[in-house]
């Protein structure tokens, strides 16, 4: 069975730029979420779709960040214009809805702003 | 607001050693707790569930426990290899609400 996969793996970018990271969960599952870890802390929810529609996003800094997920597969993560603060690794999960509640994670999206 | 601690932050070992790391919550009112491991750059992977209603899961050398009264957990690591050594997290959740972490115990295991 495939996990989730995620795109690119390491983005360097200057700030104010724009950067996407792309998500694709485990087939049948219907939760996501997209975590910011910061160096030497544990992940922190940045949003959590169930299908396409949003379940939280109280942590989500809504002025430059934001998510979709339109056919309730692939997600979409943006952020624009970044932030140095925005250096993180960013990692998708993704749960089977009803089941044990067991996520499962990608290997991460680590973005470098200068 | 739940927060979720884990001590130590770091810990090293020799090989051979069984150890404990040590995950605590504030809220006791969980669905489960999860128990991740994560090598230097990489994701997490799952090591063990544990729903609220359980007391334990075992897999091979670990066994992590969960005491929801007390909001502690451990996972116990028996007969610590060189490959352990990686960075140890704890989540909790509610029921459909997403999972909350603790910083992690980075663990080093000397052979």
């Amino acid at each position: 069975e495939a996990g989730v996969a995620q795109s690119p793996r390491y983005k360097i970018i200057e700030k104010r730029q724009s950067v996407a990271f792309w998500c694709n969960p485990i087939s049948g599952h219907a939760t996501l979420y997209w975590y910011q870890q910061i160096l030497g802390q544990g992940p922190k929810l940045l949003i959590q779709f169930q299908n396409n529609g949003v379940v939280d996003d109280s942590q989500l800094p809504k002025d430059r960040f934001s998510a979709e997920r339109l056919k309730g597969v692939d997600s979409t993560l943006k952020i624009q214009p970044a932030k140095l603060e925005d250096s993180a690794v960013y990692l998708c999960a993704s749960s089977f809805a009803g089941g044990t509640g067991e996520l499962f994670f990608g290997e991460g999206s680590r973005l470098t702003v200068l | 607001k739940q927060e979720v601690t884990q001590i130590p932050a770091a810990l090293s070992v020799p090989e051979g050693e069984n150890l404990v790391l040590n995950c605590s919550f504030t809220d006791s009112a969980i669905y489960n707790l999860q128990w991740f491991r994560q090598d230097p750059g990489k994701g997490l992977t799952s090591l063990l569930l544990i729903q609220s209603s359980q007391r334990e899961q075992t897999s091979g050398r670990l066994n992590a426990s969960l005491d929801k009264s007390s909001g502690r957990s451990t996972l116990y690591i028996a007969a610590s290899q060189p490959g352990d050594s990686a960075t140890y997290l704890c989540a909790v959740t509610r029921a459909g609400t997403a999972l909350i972490f603790g910083k992690g115990t980075t663990l080093s295991v000397s052979s």
